[in-house]
């Protein structure tokens, strides 16, 4: 069963570092989204991306988030300076079509120090 | 805009007894309805979903949710639970129309005691 994958796993930076989380949707999806879990708190929605485009981002989305698409089949979320409040799951969702399921990678836990 | 309410952050049980988590959404616009679970150490994993037609919806695994409009409820229940169920479970909602994002409760985290 095709399902969503992400790496890494685990990553570790140091705060003011970039990092780049990486997903691979389920292949014949068309709606790519981010979240995040902070430890113990609720899954928060960041940005939805379709037809290489943002369709919608949260006020958690600021400056320091981009998303892109380079090729057929990634799809990254890029924070350019990390902050110690940035520390969480990552997690990346797909769906096939509008309305559809979203289907949830494994997620990237990334800490920074 | 939608909200998601579960009442309930902590739900411990004894293996083989029932169990009902509770889920309440606002929204003024028709939704789809989710629920999730989280495994220890483990990413979202989708338990079952309400999209249209029967307002009763059923999981492999013996979990069923009912949607009901009036209350704006999705209660998830399961008549007789496993060791293996205990995790973490969210209730989610989206809108029907195009490339609207969930939005998640806070997750009740279901204990199932040998």
């Amino acid at each position: 069963e095709p399902e969503v994958t992400q790496t890494p796993s685990h990553q570790v930076t140091q705060m003011g570092q970039e990092v780049i989380l990486r997903c691979v949707p389920i292949s014949n999806h068309l709606y790519f989204y981010w979240y995040r879990q902070i430890l113990g708190q609720k899954v928060e929605f960041l940005v939805s991306f379709y037809n290489n485009e943002i369709s919608e981002k949260s006020e958690i989305f600021d400056d320091q988030f981009s998303v892109e698409r380079p090729d057929g089949s990634n799809f990254t979320l890029k924070i350019r300076s990390t902050k110690l409040e940035d520390s969480a799951m990552y997690f990346c969702a797909s769906k096939r079509g509008p309305g559809g399921t979203q289907y949830f990678g494994p997620g990237t836990r990334l800490l920074v120090l | 805009a939608q909200s998601v309410t579960q009442l309930d952050s902590q739900v411990p049980v004894f293996e083989e007894a029932p169990v009902e988590l509770r889920c309440n959404y606002s929204s003024s616009v028709s939704v789809y309805l989710f629920w999730y679970v989280q495994y220890p150490n483990q990413g979202l994993q989708l338990l079952l979903k309400y999209l249209s037609g029967s307002t009763l919806v059923e999981s492999i695994n013996g979990f069923e949710a009912e949607f009901n409009k009036s209350q704006t409820s999705f209660h998830l229940r399961k008549p007789s639970v496993h060791i293996s169920d205990t995790a973490e479970y969210f209730c989610a909602v989206s809108g029907v129309s195009g490339n609207t994002p969930l939005v998640f409760g806070k997750g009740t985290r279901l204990s199932v005691i040998a």
